[in-house]
């Protein structure tokens, strides 16, 4: 069974820093792309950021462009996002998910999310 | 970039009835349109990949349609479970974009 679980959300103020983590199980996690996905309160789904299986490509929506970075730890089935000078509108639950191998961009399987506040 | 537009944002129906949601593309997507479901402090959830294909173990009740611009997520009768937020989702390798949503709910 394919398991996503979130980690490392909270409260940081206005222009601080968090890193996310996303331990993987139940599937060969290499072999597949992953992307965080968010959702402010009460508000839609949005997509973060992407990242090839093997690591090496990356795409950034344009609203955390230059200040999120996605990576993975292959060897320890997990995925990261190292949020930085983080604001207000940053404020929500951030996903972990699973592309799948066949659909480039496609999302079949999620996390339960960890919540993200930004306040002062 | 391209921007998906569902409608209606949000839905009244009862238990049984037939419901449709309709998700547009900005220009044409080919058929890389994708449905989920959310309840309420839950992660979405798959139903429908590549405009029509039924995610495995989800009920026939749903079922999708369109092409190019304009695509239909329909629920033939409604049941308890389904009441939720329905969003629909344009992917392909470089793009990743979700409509708005559509809540559906008890009337």
């Amino acid at each position: 069974e394919v398991q996503l679980v979130e980690s490392g959300g909270g409260l940081v103020q206005p222009g601080g820093s968090l890193r996310l983590s996303c331990a993987a199980s139940g599937f060969t996690f290499g072999d597949y792309a992953m992307t965080w996905v968010r959702q402010a309160p009460g508000k839609g789904l949005e997509w973060v950021s992407y990242i090839s299986g093997g690591g090496n490509t990356k795409y950034y929506a344009d609203s955390v462009k230059g200040r999120f970075t996605i990576s993975r730890g292959n060897a320890y089935n997990s995925l990261y996002l190292q949020m930085n000078s983080l604001r207000a509108e940053d404020t929500a639950v951030y996903y972990c998910a699973r592309e799948s191998l066949t659909f480039g961009g496609l999302i079949v399987n999620w996390g339960q999310g960890t919540l993200v506040a930004v306040s002062s | 970039d391209i921007q998906m537009t569902q409608s209606p944002s949000t839905l009244s129906a009862s238990v049984g009835d037939r419901v449709t949601i309709t998700c547009r593309a900005s220009q044409s997507i080919s058929s890389w349109l994708a449905w989920f479901q959310q309840k309420p402090g839950k992660a979405p959830k798959l139903l429908i990949y590549k405009t029509s294909s039924l995610e495995s173990g989800v009920p026939s009740r749903f079922s999708g349609s369109g092409s190019g611009t304009e695509f239909t997520l329909t629920i033939s009768s409604l049941q308890p479970d389904d009441f939720a937020t329905y969003y629909c989702q344009y992917y392909n390798s470089y793009s990743r974009t979700f409509g708005q949503g559509t809540k559906v709910e008890i009337k």
